[in-house]
């Protein structure tokens, strides 16, 4: 499985401001996806983020407010926009592999607090 | 659209005790089949996973889970809990063509001594 770290491990931010999480795999992997995790509830994927092109949006998720970058195989970034407390949860960054048949390894999680 | 149903939000059990923990989904085939687990303050670890095959599959720390087709469940199993099993487990679900996960909302589970 994939050793997979993310930076910062939590954050707390003032409202209008944003903040760029990174996500860092230990080998190439063909898949890296952003899931977000508001308090007390379930996963919801945000995007995927491609290699070299614009990342996929899930319903409900724009570009201006989470842009993602995907500048080689085993880095990504999510940057959360002009923040405002509805945005705290905690985002976590998940990677796959062709071979993995769907399984997905999670990161340890970015917990964000919006005051 | 697929979708996931975990119907206990909380269960409590002892430890030494057995446990299950429920999981339907709906999907128009069988998708690919997992269950994570979220101890407090950590990422999610992928307990098992089924794919096809053997319907009966052993994950790490002594989980078991069992796939029925007819009832559209993978329910989740363990014969005797041990203390730092407490934590959120999440069933997931995937189309076998797509690498899309969809979480049920999730079972926290507490375990007294």
């Amino acid at each position: 499985s994939a050793v997979i770290s993310q930076k910062p491990s939590r954050d707390i931010c003032q409202r209008g401001t944003s903040l760029t999480i990174q996500c860092q795999v230990d080998s190439q992997v063909t898949m890296m996806f952003w899931y977000r995790q508001q308090p007390g509830q379930s996963l919801t994927l945000i995007a995927t983020a491609n290699q070299g092109s614009e990342a996929t949006y899930e319903s409900g998720f724009v570009i201006d407010k989470f842009p993602i970058s995907r500048p080689n195989l085993t880095f990504s970034t999510l940057t959360v926009s002009n923040m405002s407390p509805e945005d705290s949860s905690i985002y976590l960054c998940s990677v796959a592999t062709l071979t993995g048949r769907n399984e997905q390894f999670f990161g340890p999680g970015t917990r964000l607090t919006v005051l | 659209a697929q979708s996931v149903t975990q119907p206990d939000i909380h269960i409590t059990v002892s430890e030494g005790a057995s446990l299950e923990l429920r999981c339907n989904y709906s999907y128009g085939a069988t998708p690919y089949l997992f269950w994570y687990v979220q101890s407090p303050g950590q990422g999610l670890q992928l307990l098992l996973k089924y794919f096809s095959g053997d319907t009966l599959v052993q994950g790490i720390k002594g989980f078991e889970a069992e796939f029925k087709r007819s009832q559209s469940s993978f329910n989740l199993r363990k014969p005797s809990v041990h203390w730092s099993d407490a934590a959120e487990y999440f069933c997931a679900v995937a189309p076998s063509n797509d690498y899309k996960l969809s979480f049920g909302a999730g079972t926290t589970v507490t375990v007294r001594a």
